[in-house]
């Protein structure tokens, strides 16, 4: 119940598409929804986070949706870019107590010119 | 230095030897953290200090041993590890405190690239 299932594990998409990135989860309490990008030679950085009091939270060409009924949230990045190519985590914790960031797998995205 | 730093970046130990991991932080945080990052793993949290004190310990095996002097210093000594610990180890700091949480915003360093032979 503490898992964050995340796919696909890669992505490749033309420069100029749309990229997605699915998560789904099962802990109900989970009510923070965070997406960390990485670069190579880099740790992970906060990109967006979403609290499920919203369905959709938008900062530039990056997008999170989140769906509390299904327990399913994504990124979406409009007009991907070459420099966009990188590793990105979803994660969930609650805030209720001082638990654990449960990160996903991961997806390795590649942005092609 | 600015955000976190940890030293070396390279290491390649036996499996006899001992050695250490450091990360330092220059944001002012009062929380620490270890990870394991394995290829195509979810992150493993392994540690967790906030104000000095360990908050978090995540059945993590014994030859790992945390150490956390001050809230801008966090080591990792290795011991007797084995072949499977080879990953790459990431420091990240949040602001913590005595109001710890877990959705505080965590900055990490660009993690110590460890191979045991």
């Amino acid at each position: 119940q503490q898992q964050v299932k995340q796919s696909p594990q890669s992505l490749i998409v033309q420069k100029g598409g749309i990229s997605i990135i699915n998560c789904a989860y099962e802990n109900t309490a989970f009510d923070y929804f965070p997406w960390y990008q990485q670069f190579p030679g880099k740790g992970p950085a906060l990109l967006i986070a979403i609290r499920p009091d919203v369905s959709e939270k938008k900062e530039g060409r990056f997008t999170i949706s989140f769906n509390k009924s299904a327990k399913q949230f994504s990124l979406h990045i409009m007009d991907s870019q070459p420099g966009d190519s990188a590793t990105y985590f979803c994660a969930a914790t609650s805030s209720s107590n001082t638990g654990k960031l449960i990160f996903g797998q991961g997806t390795t995205l590649q942005v092609k010119p | 230095e600015t955000g976190v730093t940890q030293t070396p970046r390279h290491l390649v130990m036996g499996m006899t030897n001992k050695k250490s991991l450091k990360c330092e932080q220059h944001l002012g945080h009062n929380a620490m953290y270890w990870y394991k990052q394995s290829a195509k793993k979810p992150l493993e949290l392994m540690f967790v200090y906030s104000l000095e004190e360990r908050v978090e310990n995540n059945s993590v095996p014994s030859r790992f041993s945390p150490e956390c002097p001050n809230s801008s210093h966090l080591f990792l000594h290795l011991h007797t590890l084995q072949p499977e610990d080879s990953a790459l180890y990431l420091c990240a700091s949040s602001l913590g405190g005595s109001g710890y949480a877990s959705t505080d915003t965590q900055y990490f360093g660009p993690g110590t690239r460890l191979t045991v032979l």
